[in-house]
């Protein structure tokens, strides 16, 4: 069955430093890879997006790769800041419409 | 400004009693899909449809329906609630796939409690 899974429930940083947060999957052929931020009691907000022919993505202090040979996708938090603090979802999307989430990353970055 | 509108944001509902959950969207999206999230499970999907008249089961769908008769509104029906529907549910829409495809839009959230 499909199956995608963050590593790490949690993971806490220093302020400044980047974050680092994977997403792998199995049994899946997705379209699109998505990163999400979901803060407590909040639908996910989306960060960003990465096709099945594109090897990485960057917006801002963002940056995702994707390797469709490893299954694997990569996000990462440049110079971190408290307020990135959040729980990070990674989602696939199939071209017929599909879409599964992983369980998510909590990010705690502290001062 | 561009949104995903659900209702109500908070029902307390007894075991059998139909309810509606309505989702509608303001950007003319064609995909909209509901998800339920719980504690160790993530976010699942119910349903989805990629148009209006088109809808497709996804990973949890028992217990739920749905309907899509226009565009910018997708109902999630519980028919006869049980106490394992108790959740947070979530709908959210799309522009559809490819060039196009940008960013799924979610809406605030439905906590539901079935007793």
């Amino acid at each position: 069955s499909q199956k995608i899974e963050q590593n790490s429930e949690a993971l806490n940083i220093q302020e400044g430093k980047t974050a680092t947060l994977t997403c792998n999957y199995t049994n899946y052929s997705p379209a699109y890879l998505q990163w999400y931020r979901q803060d407590p009691g909040r639908g996910p907000v989306f960060l960003l997006l990465i096709r099945e022919n594109e090897k990485e993505k960057r917006k801002e202090r963002l940056k995702v790769t994707f390797d469709t040979t490893l299954k694997q996708s990569l996000f990462h938090i440049t110079a971190s800041q408290p307020a990135d603090s959040a729980t990070y979802l990674c989602a696939l999307r199939t071209n017929a419409g599909k879409s599964t989430f992983g369980d998510g990353t909590t990010l705690t970055v502290k001062p | 400004e561009a949104q995903v509108t659900q209702n109500p944001r908070y029902l307390i509902t007894v075991t059998g009693k139909k309810l509606t959950v309505t989702c509608s969207q303001n950007m003319n999206h064609e995909y909209m899909s509901w998800y339920r999230q719980d504690p160790g499970l993530g976010l699942r999907q119910i349903y989805y449809s990629m148009n209006v008249e088109v809808t497709d089961k996804g990973d949890v769908p028992e217990g739920y329906k749905v309907s899509r008769k226009e565009k910018r509104n997708f109902p999630l029906i519980l028919e006869s609630p049980s106490p394992n529907q108790t959740s947070l549910y979530f709908c959210a829409s799309s522009q559809d796939r490819g060039p196009g495809y940008t960013e799924a839009f979610f809406g605030q959230g439905t906590r539901l409690t079935v007793v």
